[in-house]
């Protein structure tokens, strides 16, 4: 079973709209990830948090703001987003980043279904 | 750079049969990891297995296979005596230690293949 939760399951938002998905994790993970999936390809990397810190961003839009408060959580606020940012959002953990690589396991949650009308 | 291969887009197969996934890598780096990876319709990645590069043994988990060759750059994925249980979308990763001036993303997704296993 999963120790990565992530909320809400769904999400509707118009472009106008402030949101923000939510992502737990129970495994004393140091290491936190935010990916993007859309329909049929694999999952794109965001970004990367390690020790709290943000480590990597991978030239994603301004309109996604990632917040990490504490070891365990992990959030990515949205704002003015487009249709096309309409995806299924994954967040993974692991047991650490050294530098800015990481070789370990990474375990994801289950999802966010967001949709951008 | 780093990349991974997976040519078949979509199998099918009747419940019962063996099917093997098949996984091609790329990577300049002597130690790196592989990782496969289980996506039902949910849609949460299921993490399967992790090798790295130095383990070149067959691993069995159940109805799961793994064969790792690295004279081939291949690690392939069979299971066996398949399920309905087991239709998803499995993916395959590279993830490399890289070079300390290399910055940027280092756990490469193959494309996946979508495997159904009808009744």
């Amino acid at each position: 079973d999963t120790e990565v939760t992530q909320t809400p399951k769904h999400l509707v938002m118009g472009m106008t709209n402030k949101k923000s998905l939510k992502c737990e994790q129970h495994m004393g993970h140091r290491a936190m990830y935010w990916y993007k999936q859309k329909a049929k390809k694999p999952p794109e990397l965001m970004f990367v948090y390690s020790y709290e810190k943000l480590s990597i961003n991978e030239s994603v839009p301004s309109r996604f703001s990632p917040e990490c408060p504490n070891s365990s959580l992990l959030n990515l606020h949205l704002h003015a987003l487009q249709p096309e940012d309409s995806a299924l959002y994954l967040c993974a953990s692991s047991q650490e980043v050294r530098g800015p690589y990481s070789t370990d396991t990474q375990y994801f949650g289950p999802g966010t279904r967001l949709t951008v009308l | 750079a780093q990349k991974v291969t997976q040519a078949q887009t979509e199998i099918s197969v009747v419940e019962k049969e063996d099917v093997t996934l098949d996984c091609v890598y790329e990577t300049r780096d002597t130690t790196y990891y592989l990782f496969w990876y289980k996506q039902p319709p949910s849609g949460e990645l299921v993490f399967l297995i992790r090798r790295n590069s130095f383990d070149e043994q067959n691993e069995i988990s159940g109805r799961y296979s793994w064969n790792f060759q690295k004279s081939t750059s291949s690690f392939n994925f069979t299971i066996t005596a398949s399920q309905v249980v087991d239709s998803a979308v499995y993916f395959c990763a590279l993830s490399a230690q890289g070079s300390r001036d290399n910055y940027g993303q280092n756990f490469v997704f193959g494309p996946g293949t979508r495997l159904s296993v009808l009744p």
